[in-house]
This record gives structure tokens, sequence and C-alpha cells, in this order.
């Protein structure tokens, strides 16, 4: 079974101290791994694409790794705009469609 | 109007009431999604409508019923909802169903309490 699990749950960080953010996965056969941004209240915002181990893209203070077990999101210096819940999604065939399998997210909280 | 928008944002109905949520994009794509999020859980994947036509069910009960009359717009139909139906609902959307051109893009999504 498809599987995507984020850790950790929840992450209280201080204003500028940086830390990463896991992502593992268990799929047969890995079509691309997605990194979205959720806000309360809000819908997920898109972030990150990666489709090959060794791949890394980045955006402001987040930078987004792939391995062939699990991504990382690196945040850099964070701030409190940072705060947020962070999705994982990997892309998956199941009965012959192409979904979407998403993690629990990481609730990230930034203090000033 | 840009990207993904749902209406209402904030829905409250009996177990007996029939409702419809709506969803619109104006990304010029051709799969629309409903996804359900839960506290505490993963969101998942409810419909999947690729050019109109549906091609995804994933063993959603049958009170909710959903309706894509073209490839901009998306509607869920709600009826004899159970207190355990409350959740957010997502509509997201992306150039095909195959993901192969690009990610989704969610709408802010509607918050349905069920009494």
């Amino acid at each position: 079974e498809d599987q995507v699990t984020q850790s950790p749950e929840a992450l209280r960080l201080q204003e500028g101290e940086s830390s990463s953010l896991n992502c593992s996965y268990t799929v047969s056969g890995l079509r691309g791994l997605f990194w979205y941004r959720q806000d309360p209240g809000k819908g997920p915002e898109f972030l990150f694409t990666l489709y090959s181990a060794g791949e890394e893209k980045e955006k402001e203070r987040l930078k987004a790794t792939l391995t062939k077990k699990e991504s990382f999101l690196h945040i850099t210096a964070p701030k409190p705009e940072d705060s947020a819940t962070y999705l994982c999604a990997v892309r998956v065939t199941q009965g012959g469609s192409e979904k979407l399998v998403f993690g629990k997210g990481t609730k990230l909280t930034v203090n000033p | 109007e840009t990207g993904v928008t749902q209406t209402p944002r904030h829905l409250v109905m009996g177990m007996t009431n029939k409702k419809s949520l709506k969803c619109e994009q104006h990304l010029g794509h051709n799969a629309m999604y409903w996804y359900k999020q839960s506290a505490k859980k993963p969101l998942e994947l409810m419909f999947v409508y690729n050019f109109k036509e549906q091609t995804e069910n994933n063993s959603v009960p049958s009170r909710f019923s959903p309706e894509c009359p073209n490839s901009s717009h998306l509607f869920l139909h709600l009826h004899t909802l159970q207190p355990e139906d409350s959740a957010l609902y997502l509509c997201a959307s992306s150039q095909d169903s195959s993901l192969q051109l690009g990610e989704q893009f969610f709408g802010p999504g509607t918050r349905l309490t069920v009494l």
C-alpha cells in the first residue's frame, strides 16, 4: 500500500533557528513528490515538485531535497510568517489512474 | 477572479438538508478534484474529473454527488449527510489528471458542519 509519513507532527522554532521537516514514503513507483504549504482556513499552496533522487529546489528560505526513500524540507533562518502546516504528497498510479497520496502534515510554528 | 474559487466558504446544515458546494477554476485547466480534509487525517481524494468526465470515485458514499458541467466548474451535491461528514472540502485543478503537465492548485475550501 502506498504510504506517506511526515515527521515531526508539530515543530516549534525560534525565529532564525534552522531545521528540517521529513517526508518518508513507500510507493510502488514514484512519479513525483510535491510539497505544499497550508495556512489555517485556506487551501494548500503549491511549493515544489521533485521527480528524481538527488534533485533539489529552493524558494526563499525553503529548500526541498529528494532521496529514494524520503524528502526533506529545509527551512533556513525561519521567520514567523513561515508558520503553517507543510504537506507532502506523492504521485502514484493506482487502479490505472494517477493520484496524489498525502501525508498528515507538519505544523510549523515560528516564534518571534 | 483568479485561481480556484469555492463557495460558500462556510456551511452549516442539518442531516436532512440538501445543499451544494461550488468550485470554479480560472486557470484553463482540464482536470478538477474534490478532496475531504478532516482533523488529524491526510487529505482524502473523493472524485476526479478529466475533460468533464469522471475518472475516479474513491469509494465515496452516494450521499455525495459530484457534477462537472464544463472544465471550469465543479459541484458537490450533498444530501442526508452525517455528523462525521463535517470537514473542510477542498477543490483543486490541474492541467490534466495525469499531472504530467504540472501540479494541482487548490481553492480555499468550504468548511462544512453537519448538525
